[in-house]
This record gives C-alpha cells, structure tokens and sequence, in this order.
C-alpha cells in the first residue's frame, strides 16, 4: 500500500524551530516530486513548499521564504520540513503528497499539527 | 502568484441534486486544474487531475470541465458520503495555489 507518514509535529513557543518528517511506504519514492501543504484549524489548504524527484529543485510559498527548508533521502524515503522562526500563524495542520498524474497530489499522509504557542 | 477563486464558498442541497462549483484563476492555467475532497478530521482526497480526468476509484457523477481562466467541478447525483469541502488547485506555476474551498452541506 502507498502510503506517507508525518511526524514531527508539536507544541512550540513562538521564535522557536521544528523539523517535520514524512516518511514514504509502498512506491519508488526516488520517481516522485513530493509537496509539503498545511492547513490552519479551521481554515483552507495553504502550499507550503515542493521538491523535485533528485531533491535539487525547491520551491516555497512565498509567505514563507527564508524561515523554512525543505530536503529529502532518497536512501531513506523519508522528505523534511525545516521551520524557523515560528509565529501563530504557522499553527495548522501540516501534510506531505505525492505529485502524481496531472502534477496533481495523488497520495497524502495524515497530517501532523505544528501548535505555536507560549 | 496565481490566485484561486472558488464560488460559492458553501452551499447547501439535497441527495440526488446536481451540484456545480467553480473555480476562477487570476492569469489562464491551461488545464492544469485539480480538484480534492476533504472530510472533517481527514486529508484530502484527490478527485480530478488536469481539468476533467478522474483519479482511479472515483464515481463518474463526478466530472471537471473548463480551461484557460473558468473551471468547474460537478456531481451529477450528489449522494451522501459526498457532503464535503472542495478544493480546486492549479498545477500550471509554482507556488501550487488552492482556491479557498467550498463547503456541501445537507439542505
């Protein structure tokens, strides 16, 4: 079965880091692009950052550009989400996709919650 | 960034109704339009890929259609399990944008 695996996710102060994890099961991970999105409670989908199948093309929402990383192990199947600098408004629910057909998001994991708070 | 405009952002009907919602783009995206389901507590779903393909497994009283700027997502026969939120998202530039969701409800 395909399937993606976040953890990570927690309680944070504001200023503070996180790094989130996603780890891919039952596909070749290495032939896909995969997407970081999140979603604030209550509120909509928000994309949050991409990376290419080999991990040298990046991209980030523009909101977020400077404050977070994104990297992935091909040898691990495993895709990473480095956020600094947190405030409340990155609380929300963070999910990692597949990019499958259409360049659309064919398999999602669960999700993870960032809560930023002091 | 391209921005993403869903109408409306709920709407209310019963089972078997047709129901039509539309997603508008701020710049033409081709057909690089995909639509997702999304249930309370759950991830979202995807429905259909580049404007009007669906993904395996999804009943065919779904369909997209449109291009360059106007899209739409219809469910021909809406049906209980398919109370929801819907998302429409381009795939056509980076960042990937979403449109803001549109909320069935059961009238």
């Amino acid at each position: 079965e395909e399937q993606l695996v976040e953890s990570g996710g927690g309680l944070v102060q504001p200023g503070g880091s996180l790094r989130l994890s996603c780890a891919a099961t039952g596909f070749s991970f290495s032939d896909y692009a995969m997407h970081w999105v999140r979603q604030p409670p209550g509120k909509g989908l928000e994309y949050v950052s991409a990376i290419n199948s080999d991990g040298t093309i990046k991209s980030y929402a523009t909101s977020l550009r400077g404050r977070i990383t994104v990297s992935r192990d091909n040898s691990k199947t495993t895709l990473d989400l480095q956020m600094g600098s947190l405030t409340a408004a990155d609380t929300a629910m963070y999910f990692c996709a597949r990019r499958g057909p259409g360049l659309a998001l064919d398999i999602w994991g669960q999700g993870t919650m960032v809560t930023v708070s002091s | 960034d391209i921005q993403m405009t869903q109408s409306p952002s709920s709407l209310s009907a019963s089972v078997g109704d047709r129901v039509t919602i539309t997603c508008r783009a701020s710049q033409t995206i081709s057909n690089y339009l995909n639509w997702y389901q999304q249930k309370p507590g759950k991830a979202p779903k995807l429905l259909i890929y580049s404007t009007s393909t669906l993904q395996s497994g999804v009943p065919s009283r779904f369909s997209g259609g449109g291009s360059g700027t106007d899209f739409t997502l219809t469910i021909s026969s809406l049906q209980p399990e398919d109370f929801a939120t819907y998302y429409c998202q381009q795939s056509y530039s980076t960042p990937r944008t979403f449109g803001g969701g549109t909320k069935v409800e059961i009238k």
